[in-house]
């Protein structure tokens, strides 16, 4: 059973543009959630999809943002980036949301490096 | 605001002997909890969870204990391998939000010979 798999695994990019980051969860999964893992904060929770729907959503300014689409891949876009964007961004997947255990499977991340 | 917190960043132990892990959580609203490992370059894995109506939980050389009263709870890894040596994240979520986990600092495992 392939896991999850995220695109691209590293990217460089300068102030101010934008970036999106792919996300294909493992099949059957519904339910994709993304993080973001800093030095500084540590993982920390940026939103969660099920089903199309974004269910919850982080602390983060509205420069960032999702989606997920029907075959429950999903997508996250940073806009006007910032220096301290710089960051590993994590994708997780899980069965279903809110009826079993919370375990979350996670792919390897993007690296971002806002320069 | 860290709801979860892991206050010893790095933890060294002998190879065959016991590793301790410890996290404290804030919110009383948390009652399911997880033990992440993660390796360099690399997604976290997950290992051991407990729900808040159980106070251990056991799987292989992973057990994990919940004092819901002190708001702690940990993870012993027994015997302890050279393998083991990671970073481990101790996190929690509220029922109906699984994914939304919040993470602790993590604390790095190093197993020497």
């Amino acid at each position: 059973k392939a896991g999850v798999t995220q695109t691209p695994r590293y990217l460089i990019k300068t102030r101010g543009q934008q970036v999106t980051l792919s996300c294909s969860p493992i099949s059957g999964h519904r339910s994709v959630s993304w993080y973001q893992q800093t030095p500084g904060q540590g993982l920390q929770f940026l939103f969660e999809y099920f089903s199309e729907t974004q269910r919850n959503k982080g602390n983060f300014p509205g420069r960032f943002s999702g989606r997920q689409f029907s075959n429950s891949r999903s997508e996250m876009n940073v806009s006007t980036l910032e220096l301290g964007d710089s960051a590993l961004y994590l994708c997780a997947s899980s069965q279903t949301s809110g009826l079993t255990t919370g375990e979350l499977f996670f792919g390897e991340g993007s690296r971002l490096t806002v320069l | 605001d860290q709801q979860v917190k892991q206050n010893s960043p790095s933890l060294s132990v002998q190879e065959g002997r016991i590793s301790i892990l410890n996290c404290d959580y804030t919110n009383s609203m948390f009652d399911y909890f997880l033990w992440y490992k993660k390796y360099p370059a690399e997604g976290p894995t997950f290992l051991i969870s407990i729900s808040s109506i159980k106070d251990k939980n056991e799987d292989g050389r992973f057990t994990v204990f919940l004092n819901k009263s002190a708001k702690h709870l940990s993870l012993h890894i027994v015997p302890s391998q050279p393998g083991d040596s990671a970073v481990y994240f101790c996190a929690a979520s509220v029922s109906d939000s699984w994914g939304k986990l919040q993470f602790g600092a993590g604390t790095q495992v190093v197993v020497t010979p």
